[in-house]
Formats: structure tokens, C-alpha cells, sequence
């Protein structure tokens, strides 16, 4: 079983509020991804890493912004959040020694902007 | 860029099978997965292909052609937990590129 976790499961804030979503894995991959996904649509790459201060942006542009200062931790920050930006956040990890490289997912953020 | 493309719905009864199809056309390919994902939850993993040829996995199989950018996953003796949304994905350099899922609703 996976042991990648995120916080909050769910969020409801007020638009221009400062948010940040935690992703932790206790699997010790090196790789660590940021998905964004609307419901009944596709998963979109917003951010990945490939190791302890590596960040990249992914296929869809996002305002939000990640940082990887320990291998275990991932988290995403808003600045400032706005309504579109309502959607769940999916945070998953892999290594290229383990299992076809496959990606494990968290269970999700449900973020509501108001 | 990377293109994807999964039918969006498909329904079955109790006991069946189900052939979900995937085509794809992406930069590069380092393989080809399929995700289950329940309403709320997060994908968990089906299958992986890399080689041409089939996969057999208990109840489930999935099949790969690199040379049609084609891939399928069959699903045998359907069960009720089996409704979901299932998300062809196809790795290039490590990261994932997904088709927009194809919800699957078995009946009874």
C-alpha cells in the first residue's frame, strides 16, 4: 500500500486568502508530482520534481508554485487564491527502481474558493 | 504535444466484458498505463505495457501496439464495484499524460 499523504482533504477559503497544500511520502522516491483535476475531466500535470530541490512546471500553466526542500515533502502554495482555481489537487510520487516507475497518488485536496 | 483520446462512456451488465480503447499520438514513450479511479478518489494502478503484446492480470488485461498508438484494457466478469472511471496514461521521461477517462457503469 501506498504511503503518500496529503492536508487537508478538504478546504472551502475566501478568494485572495494565501493557501498551501501538504503532500508527504514516506516511500523515499525521488520523484514527486502536482496534478490538477476538474471533475469528470482529465488529469492535468501542474508541477513535478526530481529530487530534492528540483521543481519544474508541467504541462498546464498554473499560478501556484511548489518547493522541494526534503525528499518526503512537496508542498503547493496559492499566493492568492481566486474561484478559479477551485478544483481537486493531486499530489503523486514514484522511483525508477520501483514497480515500472508507476506513480502513486495521495488521496486528493478538494479546494473551494469562495 | 500529447494526445490522448479514451471513449467517454461505456455500460455493461453484471458478468460481462468490457473493452476500453486507447489511442494515442505523444512525443516520446516510456510506456503506457491504466489507472482505475472511483468518484473522489485517487486513480490506483491497473496495469503497465511497454512492450507490444498483451498483459494479463487477473480479471483484468491490457494490450499495446506501438506501431498504431493503440492500447486496450478488457475487463472480464464484471462486478458492481467495477463502475468507475478508467484513465489510459502514457509516461514520457517520467511524467504521466492522461486521456480524459472513460467511465464505466455495470448494471445489474
Amino acid at each position: 500500500e501506498a504511503d503518500i499523504y496529503q492536508t487537508p482533504r478538504y478546504l472551502v477559503i475566501g478568494t485572495g486568502k494565501k493557501i498551501t497544500l501538504e503532500c508527504s511520502q514516506t516511500m523515499g522516491h525521488d520523484k514527486m508530482y502536482w496534478y490538477q483535476q476538474d471533475p469528470g475531466m482529465e488529469l492535468h500535470l501542474i508541477h513535478y520534481s526530481y529530487g530534492v530541490n528540483s521543481t519544474e512546471k508541467g504541462d498546464l500553466s498554473s499560478e501556484s508554485t511548489v518547493s522541494r526542500i526534503r525528499t518526503e515533502h512537496f508542498p503547493l502554495t496559492l499566493e492568492s487564491a481566486r474561484p478559479s482555481h477551485t478544483s481537486q489537487y493531486l499530489c503523486a510520487s514514484s522511483d525508477a527502481g520501483v514497480s515500472y516507475n508507476e506513480q502513486f497518488f495521495g488521496p486528493g485536496t478538494r479546494l473551494t474558493v469562495l | 504535444g500529447q494526445n490522448i483520446d479514451q471513449p467517454t462512456e461505456m455500460t455493461a451488465t453484471e458478468g460481462a466484458i468490457v473493452q476500453i480503447n486507447c489511442t494515442y499520438q505523444t512525443s516520446g514513450f516510456n510506456g503506457l498505463f491504466w489507472y482505475q479511479q472511483h468518484a473522489g478518489e485517487a486513480p490506483t494502478f491497473l496495469s503497465y505495457n511497454v512492450l507490444d503484446g498483451l498483459e494479463e492480470k487477473g480479471r483484468f488485461s491490457s494490450f499495446l501496439s506501438r506501431s498504431k498508438g493503440y492500447s486496450y484494457l478488457l475487463l472480464k466478469e464484471l462486478q458492481m464495484k467495477d463502475s468507475a472511471s478508467y484513465l489510459c496514461a502514457v509516461l514520457n521521461d517520467y511524467k504521466l499524460s492522461f486521456g480524459a477517462g472513460t467511465t464505466v457503469t455495470v448494471r445489474a
